[in-house]
């Protein structure tokens, strides 16, 4: 069955310092997502993309975030200059296209730790 | 923000029982509902939706029952097995794709 994957499982980085999560979603789905959840707390949205651009992004999603799909099959989450409080659970999720109930499909995450 | 809420943060069910674990939401504008099953270091695994427009959903052990009036909604497992154990979590959306997810219920089955 197909998944969605994520590198790496586990990041860790110095405050300040940049740091890119990879995704490669399911390879039919054209809607892709991240979301974050912090230890402890709720799975919380960050943004959406769609057809190479942002559709939807939250409050969290501020000018530190940046998402892009640099080819046809990679979807990455750039945090600029990661903070403390960046430190989280990432999910990177997809799915299929246009019905309204079409489900999202989330990947394993990537355990971020800034130090 | 609190507009998905799981009340009971852990449930202790026997196998073979049935396993009820419950949602409540504050926003009528909720389209479309869904029950993830989160096992630790693993991401949120879909098990069952419903649209706003339904009030049961079932899926072989797994029912999805949706009271709009009461802005509730429940997942019933029967019969529950030991691999059920994990955190569930109820999530919504509207309109737009965001889901907002609730605080999970941790789902213990013991033999």
């Amino acid at each position: 069955e197909p998944e969605v994957t994520q590198t790496p499982s586990h990041q860790v980085t110095q405050m300040g310092q940049e740091v890119i999560l990879r995704c490669v979603p399911i390879s039919n789905h054209l809607y892709f997502y991240w979301y974050r959840q912090i230890l402890g707390q709720k799975v919380e949205f960050l943004v959406s993309f769609y057809n190479n651009e942002i559709s939807e992004k939250s409050e969290i999603f501020d000018d530190q975030f940046s998402v892009e799909r640099p080819d046809g099959s990679n979807f990455t989450l750039k945090i600029r200059s990661t903070k403390l409080e960046d430190s989280a659970m990432y999910f990177c999720a997809s799915r299929v296209a246009g019905g309204s109930t079409d489900t999202q499909y989330f990947g394993p995450g990537t355990r971020l730790t800034v130090l | 923000d609190q507009q998905v809420k799981q009340n009971s943060p852990s449930l202790s069910v026997q196998e073979g029982r049935i396993s009820i674990l419950n949602c409540d939401y504050t926003n009528s504008m909720f389209d479309y509902f869904l029950w993830y099953k989160k096992y630790p270091a693993e991401g949120p695994t879909f098990l069952i939706s419903i649209s706003s427009i339904k009030d049961k959903n079932e899926d072989g052990r797994f029912t999805v029952f949706l009271n709009k009036s009461a802005k509730h909604l429940s997942l019933h497992i029967v019969p529950s097995q030991p691999g059920d154990s994990a955190v569930y979590f109820c999530a919504a959306r509207v309109n737009t794709d965001k889901l907002i997810f609730g605080t999970g219920t941790r789902l213990q089955v013991f033999p």
